[in-house]
């Protein structure tokens, strides 16, 4: 079975501030996919990025950045001096490398303050 | 490049009535998917196409619900008879066909059923 938990339900930070959003996961699989996704207040699901469970190797896009562990079966996200347009809905997503079966989390809505 | 397109936006309908939602997906993509979010039961993954072939019902609520998906650029989900706790957002989505790739999300339908 698989299941994807994120249990921050909500964030609020204030502008400029650095922000972590926790994902875990649980699969039999050993290899798998994982994604995070952003859902803007206009409602629309926005891909950000998809991780192959044999490389961890961390990753920075901008201001995000995405740390993988295996060990802890962890996907975590941050987001660097976060700016108001970062308010948003943001979903963890987990699918096995042999089907197309997407689980979700419950997402963790971040609130960021002028 | 055109995204995947849904329609309607917003379907407001009485009870008993029949409702359809539409979706193209994005040219080139072999998978189709159908998801419906809730705040109650968050983004669940009602069915999915490959080539044009469900491959994965399992996610239908119940008999009331069916999807079509008769040619590569055009897809149905169908209500019939409509009830009030069928009020949600449905999300079409689209992928490419390497197992585990990202989907692209098309704006979404919010159906209210009174």
């Amino acid at each position: 079975a698989q299941k994807v938990t994120q249990a921050q339900t909500e964030i609020s930070v204030v502008e400029k501030e650095d922000v972590t959003l926790d994902c875990v996961y649980e699969t039999r699989d050993t290899t798998y996919y994982l994604f995070w996704y952003k859902q803007p207040p206009s409602g629309e699901l926005v891909f950000l990025i998809r991780r192959n469970s044999f490389d961890e190797q961390n990753e920075i896009s901008g201001r995000y950045s995405w740390n993988f562990q295996k060990s802890t079966s962890s996907f975590n996200f941050t987001i660097t001096a976060s700016q108001v347009v970062d308010s948003a809905v943001y979903f963890c997503a987990l699918s096995p490398y042999n089907n197309n079966d997407m689980r979700f989390g419950a997402g963790t809505r971040l609130t960021v303050k002028p | 490049d055109a995204g995947v397109i849904q329609s309607p936006r917003h379907e407001v309908t009485e009870m008993g009535q029949e409702v359809t939602l539409r979706c193209k997906p994005i040219s080139g993509h072999d998978y189709l998917f159908w998801y419906r979010q809730t705040m109650m039961r968050g983004l669940e993954l009602l069915i999915y196409f490959n080539n044009n072939v469900p491959i994965d019902d399992s996610g239908m609520p119940e008999d009331r619900f069916s999807a079509k998906m008769p040619n590569a650029s055009f897809s149905t989900l169908k209500i019939q008879p409509s009830e009030p706790r069928d009020s949600a957002v449905y999300f079409c989505a689209s992928s490419a066909w390497d197992r585990g790739t990202e989907q692209y999300f098309g704006p979404g339908t919010r159906l209210t059923v009174t």
